[in-house]
């Protein structure tokens, strides 16, 4: 079946950092690629999206780019903020299954001052 | 925008009883919705699919009578756990799509119920 694999966390940076954080999935049919992301005592947010290959999706600063040849959406930011200490889940959905999502195990990203 | 809206936001039962969760989307109406456990150390597990006006859709290996869902109208999804034990003390979330079937339409996700089970 379908699933996500993320870098395991958690992640410390320091301040304007760079970040990757990994994802890479298995999926039959052509699935659209999530960036969810969960901050202290919050629900989920959608962070960013790509439904193609070679699409490119973005928010905050944040970037990630669908690679349909690696199966692979990792998410990069050039400099990390306090702020962004969070967990983020990668995820995948397919219209053949109902518009639901399949996640990743999500990573914690704690980024220092 | 579109919010889901999750009650109780936690709760603490005693083994044995049953304890359910009401997911209610607000501005929307969502003929389907979703219900995930979230386990300790963060993985998202999606339970099932609730349906309006008919079963919900189990995932594999989530037991169907224990965690009994019902999806009563368009707007109001409840998840009852029944016969609680220690080991489904959890972080269940619900969430919903404003536009059914379309992946392009953000998820939006409920701010979840923590359950204890003593």
């Amino acid at each position: 079946g379908d699933s996500v694999t993320q870098m395991e966390g958690p992640v410390t940076l320091s301040e304007e950092a760079f970040l990757t954080i990994n994802c890479t999935y298995t999926a039959t049919g052509y699935p659209s690629l999530f960036w969810y992301v969960q901050y202290p005592g919050e629900g989920l947010q959608l962070l960013l999206k790509a439904t193609k290959a070679d699409d490119k999706g973005s928010n905050k600063g944040f970037e990630a780019t669908y690679r349909k040849e690696t199966t692979s959406f990792h998410l990069e930011k050039g400099s990390v903020q306090v702020s962004d200490s969070a967990v983020y889940f990668c995820a995948l959905g397919t219209l053949n299954q109902g518009g639901k999502l399949i996640f990743g195990q999500g990573t914690e990203l704690s980024v220092k001052p | 925008g579109a919010v889901v809206s999750q009650h109780p936001s936690w709760v603490i039962c005693k083994s044995g009883t049953s304890v359910k969760i009401e997911c209610r989307s607000l501005d929307f109406q969502a003929t389907t919705m979703f219900w995930y456990r979230q386990f300790p150390k963060q993985s998202l597990m999606l339970m099932a699919t609730s349906n309006e006006g008919s079963k919900a859709t189990y995932e594999q290996g989530v037991e169907k009578d224990k965690f009994l869902i019902n999806h009563a109208s368009l707007t109001l999804s409840t998840l009852t756990v029944t016969s609680a034990h220690p080991e489904d003390s959890s972080f269940y979330i619900c969430s919903a799509r404003e536009v059914e079937g379309a992946l392009n339409s953000p998820l939006h996700f409920g701010n979840g119920t923590r359950l204890t089970v003593t």
